[in-house]
């Protein structure tokens, strides 16, 4: 069975530092990657996915993350936090043999401090 | 680039009524569409997965006779919440995937239902 795990509730980072909110992934076969982010009352927005290729993917406002197969890890990260960076975080997958349904983690809280 | 358009946004109601929330992809065609349940502060449930001109796909323990499901065209799925409770108040959230676009998933902006 496929799972997301987001260890952490809520991440705290001053304005201008790095950021690091972190996933794990369980599936069974290859997977395909996704961080989405949620601002208040919205639906998600898409952010970055990883697919193939390149481990480290760029993505949507200056994030990134990497694909990290042996510690079945993919970690978003900005170089420097924004305050509206702020927002409700989640890391996806699906396992690309055959599967439809993405699974979401049970997201990250962002709060980036001024 | 793509849009998932869902309504209403917000919706209140009183108990025992039904209520319909539409998902809509404007600018493509979802033969699949997706509804997810997020409770306060918790991540999305996903309720069932939506199939255009068949049944919907109901996931362990989402009653499929209370959360009807239709998707009867390329371009629109809806979720009506039969006999609505208390309990059923939750924001709802639905999705599609352009498989045009290397699978990611494009969501609507949500419905806040208050059942009273």
């Amino acid at each position: 069975a496929q799972s997301v795990a987001q260890p952490e509730d809520q991440v705290n980072v001053a304005e201008g530092n790095p950021l690091t909110v972190k996933c794990t992934y369980s599936v069974s076969g290859n997977p395909y990657l996704f961080w989405y982010v949620q601002y208040p009352n919205r639906g998600l927005q898409f952010l970055l996915k990883y697919i193939t290729g390149d481990n480290l993917v760029k993505g949507s406002y200056g994030f990134e993350a990497e694909f990290n197969k042996s510690q079945t890890s993919f970690h978003l990260k900005k170089p420097s936090a924004l305050v509206s960076d702020s927002a409700l975080y989640f890391c996806a997958v699906r396992d690309r043999t055959g599967g439809i349904k993405t699974i979401f983690g049970a997201g990250t809280r962002l709060f980036v401090k001024a | 680039g793509a849009v998932v358009s869902q309504h209403p946004s917000r919706v209140i109601c009183k108990s025992g009524t039904s209520v319909k929330i539409e998902c809509r992809s404007l600018d493509f065609q979802a033969t699949t569409m997706f509804w997810y349940r997020q409770f306060p502060k918790k991540s999305l449930m996903l309720m069932a997965t939506s199939n255009e001109g068949s049944k919907a796909t109901y996931e362990q323990g989402v009653e499929k006779d209370k959360f009807l499901i239709n998707h009867a065209s390329l371009t629109l799925s809806t979720l009506t919440v039969t006999s609505a409770h208390p309990e059923d108040s939750s924001f709802y959230i639905c999705s599609a995937r352009d498989t045009g676009t290397n699978e990611k998933l494009f969501f609507g902006s949500g419905t806040q239902l208050s059942v009273l």
